[in-house]
């Protein structure tokens, strides 16, 4: 079955950028998109169609997808990016979540 | 602006069937504009997707669990459900209903979330 694999953890300091992948076999044939989870909190959709960004979402996200790999990049790091990030792609009439990457902002 | 409210039982019992309901608010969910989906993220671990509904009635169900799901919409009311059968401690989850984006299945809006426990 397909799988969608990102990275447990990622840390970055305030104002550098902040790169989380998303890793899956062709996954440049898929559309992917990124939501962000604080605590506590629901999903926020960051990213969708890979590169566009919803209405309210800082310009600083940003998303690409190339290969087997999608990338969310955060350029500014902010302390309050600090969240649960996931990515999320449809494939054979499913739903995919890859498995979360916890951002660190210190 | 499209509002999305769970609501169920926040205790159910092992072997019984778990029923949430989904009210849709500020939009129809007569719309070609999304499917209408369900989430769930067990303590401490990652997001699981359940399945997605058409307003028509056709359905997406995850593999993994889908001799135990159905979900259903009730479009007079402008809602839909959950039915998961047989529960298991290991359904114990907060559980997100969501507006999914008909074309590439983005979860635009979701709703806030409801706990539910299964235990006797």
């Amino acid at each position: 079955s397909y799988e969608l694999t990102q990275p447990p953890s990622v840390s970055v300091s305030p104002g550098q950028k902040a790169s989380i992948t998303c890793s899956g076999d062709t996954l440049w044939e898929k559309f992917t998109c990124w939501y962000q989870q604080k605590p506590g909190q629901s999903p926020v959709l960051v990213i969708y169609e890979d590169t566009k960004r919803p209405s309210g979402i800082p310009e600083r996200f940003s998303g690409s997808n190339s290969g087997n790999t999608a990338t969310l990049t955060i350029s500014g790091t902010q302390a309050l990016d600090e969240a649960d990030y996931y990515c999320q792609a449809w494939d054979s009439n499913t739903v995919l979540f890859g498995g979360g990457t916890k951002l660190t902002v210190l | 602006q499209l509002h999305l409210q769970e609501s169920g039982p926040g205790l159910v019992k092992p072997s019984e069937t778990l029923s949430l309901t989904c009210t849709v608010s500020g939009g129809s969910i007569s719309t070609y504009t999304y499917y209408w989906g369900w989430v769930r993220q067990p303590p401490g671990k990652g997001l699981e997707w359940i399945g997605i509904i058409y307003y028509s009635g056709s359905t997406y169900y995850n593999s993994s669990l889908k001799t135990r799901v159905t979900i259903s919409v009730d479009t007079a009311k402008n809602q839909f459900s959950l039915n998961l059968r047989s529960v298991t401690a290991a359904d114990t989850a907060l559980y997100y209903c969501a507006a999914v984006e008909y074309y590439y299945y983005s979860m635009d809006v979701w709703g806030k979330g409801t706990t539910v426990t299964v235990s006797s």
